[in-house]
């Protein structure tokens, strides 16, 4: 079966430090990857997706930037974090691209302070 | 992308039967409806999804209306395991990404 990891569950970091989150899928080749982010008592926000190595698409204009250098390997930073990058991010990946079934991480609750 | 609307919050008793509607009124032909749900404190987990006819599964069944502009998510017999956010979504076909919108959060009563 397939599995999304994600580290670290939680992170308390300082405003202006840098942030990298790793996604890792287990269990498949070649997956549709995506991260959102989650506002406390919000619904998600897709901010990038992945179709393959070194693919990224931005739905939004952001202080974050996401990279895949590996096939299941999906990676999300900020050079500098801003207090509204506070939020739960999920990675989430799909089964097959003909139902287009997501399964998600664990998640990692950030808050910027 | 086509918007779905649904209701904020929704009550149900336990082992009763649960409707939770959506509405979608801008779907166009290519869009398939999608339900995820998301339980405190976790990242959401598909539920069902269909395009034009209706859909069982074991969790749930999806019925879905003749003009397709909205549907709802049955849940046949609600356990307090149930209780979530759930989500409505439209995704195009071949489209790559999903857009979530705020949900019904649906509490289960013993």
């Amino acid at each position: 079966s397939q599995t999304i990891h994600q580290w670290p569950a939680t992170l308390v970091q300082p405003v202006g430090s840098p942030l990298s989150l790793e996604c890792t899928v287990e269990g498949t080749s070649n997956p549709n990857l995506y991260w959102y982010r989650q506002a406390a008592g919000r619904g998600l926000q897709l901010l990038f997706y992945s179709v393959g190595i070194g693919q990224i698409s931005s739905e939004v204009p952001q202080n974050l930037s996401a990279s895949r250098p590996q096939d299941r390997q999906f990676i999300l930073s900020s050079k500098k974090l801003l207090l509204s990058d506070s939020g739960f991010y999920l990675c989430a990946g799909v089964k097959d691209r003909a139902s287009y079934e997501q399964y998600f991480g664990p998640g990692t609750r950030l808050t910027v302070t | 992308d086509a918007k779905t609307t649904q209701p904020n919050s929704m009550e149900s008793n336990e082992e009763e039967p649960v409707h939770l509607p959506c509405n979608h009124s801008t779907i166009s032909g290519t869009d398939y409806i999608h339900w995820y749900r998301q339980l405190p404190s976790q990242g959401p987990e598909y539920v069902i999804h269909g395009l034009t006819s209706n859909v069982n599964n074991r969790m749930a069944s999806l019925a879905i209306a003749e003009d397709r502009k909205s549907s709802t998510l049955i849940l046949h017999r609600a356990t307090l395991r149930d209780a979530a956010v759930y989500y409505c979504i439209l995704r195009r076909n071949y489209g790559q990404n999903f857009v979530f919108g705020p949900g019904t959060r649906l509490s289960v009563l013993p």
